[in-house]
């Protein structure tokens, strides 16, 4: 069962577009999580929201925790190649008793000079 | 550098064949996690350590799997007989029991002939 559901799968855009992922679940997450992927490489931490509303901002990065703590955001401002990547979201589902991460589909990034 | 390491990074083996993976987390970290992840998915939680106790075990962690923690600090990964569809991503991560935030190592990629 996929809690996590993020959109698009794919975005391809140029460099300079602003944009937008999602990350939806019908599940209360006691906290939430992004992270970005290179190929061959591990997941790279961003950011972490914990209180519903959350909205934190990692330079032209900008994340919201949904006010009942079931999605999130992921918006770029004028997006540049080294952005491009795998955004993954990840959070601690209340029900699970412990800290796992539960991870969505993940929302493969090109960004194009 | 003292983020979460992994050795090593690739493993090719053939069918049959025991494989060992360590993971090295960060050295104040008290739990550590493995996850596997498959081509084009996000990773999928297998089984997690406060200090030297496993506390948890994914399904996905069938008998030919083990993981030890032995003194608290570095884990290993077995897999014996493997099989073709072992064949993933392997990665490790690391958290302090009083923060929910994971960082991940850079992973293991075995692939299986």
């Amino acid at each position: 069962t996929q809690l996590l559901e993020q959109s698009p799968q794919f975005l391809s855009i140029q460099e300079g577009e602003n944009l937008t992922v999602y990350c939806n679940s019908s599940s209360v997450f006691s906290s939430l999580q992004w992270y970005r992927q290179e190929p061959g490489e591990g997941p790279v931490l961003l950011v972490t929201v914990v209180t519903g509303g959350e909205v934190k901002k990692l330079k032209r990065l900008t994340f919201q925790f949904g006010d009942a703590r079931k999605d999130s955001s992921l918006h770029i401002t004028a997006a540049q190649p080294g952005d491009t990547g795998l955004y993954l979201c990840a959070g601690v589902n209340v029900n699970t008793g412990f800290q796992k991460l539960v991870f969505g589909t993940g929302t493969r990034l090109l960004v194009s000079p | 550098d003292t983020g979460v390491s992994q050795d090593p990074r690739h493993k090719i083996t053939k069918r049959g064949q025991n494989v060992t993976f360590r993971c090295d987390p960060i050295s104040e970290h008290n739990r550590l996690y493995w996850y596997r992840q498959t081509l084009g998915q996000g990773p999928e939680f297998l089984t997690y350590f406060q200090n030297e106790a496993q506390l948890e075990k994914s399904r996905l962690l069938s008998d030919r799997f083990s993981a030890e923690r032995p003194k608290g600090s570095f884990s290993t990964l077995e897999i014996q007989r493997t099989e073709q569809g072992d064949s993933a991503m392997y990665l490790c991560a690391s958290s302090l029991a009083t923060l929910n935030e994971q960082f991940f190592g850079p992973g293991t990629r075995l692939t299986v002939l």
